[in-house]
């Protein structure tokens, strides 16, 4: 599979948990992105990578956020002591340049219980 | 900031019919727009890539307009078939700017 891979699909967790997301984007692809869509809204930019560079990142990204790309490669999107208001689609994607547009993953959808 | 807005939210048609779907956005200094389709619960799936310089890009029964200067694009579906129901979202990219700027896509159901 040469596409974006999301890992997990889904995840339920209680509100003050801690979850970690992975991204695994194409692998010559040196941009990578992350993307919060609520039900019946467009996704929002949270935060991008260029190799292993992280950016910028949206006023979104409240300090409970955290991302990484280790090495330039897979990312994780980790939230600590997730909120009700954390419930929403996680998307990962991935670019070799905008001339090329960007793939999308599967995403990840959070459920804080 | 760039402010993209689909409209109608919703659209319901009989199979066969053609789909036009809108897109606006305020700022014309985009680099590309790009049309994305969304399944119910699933990731986004890319239709068609515009860049700034194209008036148009067509993939089999998609065609996509591009009009900078009035800030509009239109996705074109020739002859819907039930298969096309799903979200529609079409995202702006300006400048050197990578992030994209999504409108909050058109629901199509085609009743077969």
């Amino acid at each position: 599979d040469t596409g974006v891979s999301q890992d997990p699909r889904h995840k339920i967790t209680k509100r003050g948990q801690n979850v970690t997301f992975r991204c695994d984007p194409i692998s010559e692809h040196n941009r990578l992105y992350w993307y919060r869509q609520t039900l019946g809204q467009g996704p929002e930019f949270l935060t991008y990578f260029q190799n292993e560079a992280q950016l910028e990142k949206s006023r979104l990204l409240s300090d409970r956020f955290s991302a990484e790309r280790p090495k330039g490669s897979f990312s994780t999107l980790e939230i600590q002591r997730t909120e009700q208001g954390d419930s929403a689609m996680y998307l990962c994607a991935s670019s070799v340049g905008q001339i090329y547009g960007y793939t999308f993953g599967s995403g990840t959808r959070l459920t804080v219980v | 900031k760039q402010e993209v807005t689909q409209i109608p939210a919703a659209l319901s048609v009989p199979e066969g019919e053609n789909l036009v779907l809108n897109c606006s956005f305020t700022d014309s200094a985009i680099y590309n727009l790009q049309w994305f389709r969304q399944d119910p619960g699933k990731g986004l799936t890319s239709l068609l890539l515009i860049q700034s310089s194209q008036r148009e890009q067509t993939s089999g029964r998609l065609n996509a307009s591009l009009d900078k200067s009035s800030g509009r694009s239109t996705l074109y579906i020739a002859a819907s078939q039930p298969g096309d129901s799903a979200t529609y979202l079409c995202a702006v990219s300006l400048g050197v700017d990578y992030k994209l700027s999504f409108g909050a896509g058109t629901t199509v159901t085609v009743r077969a």
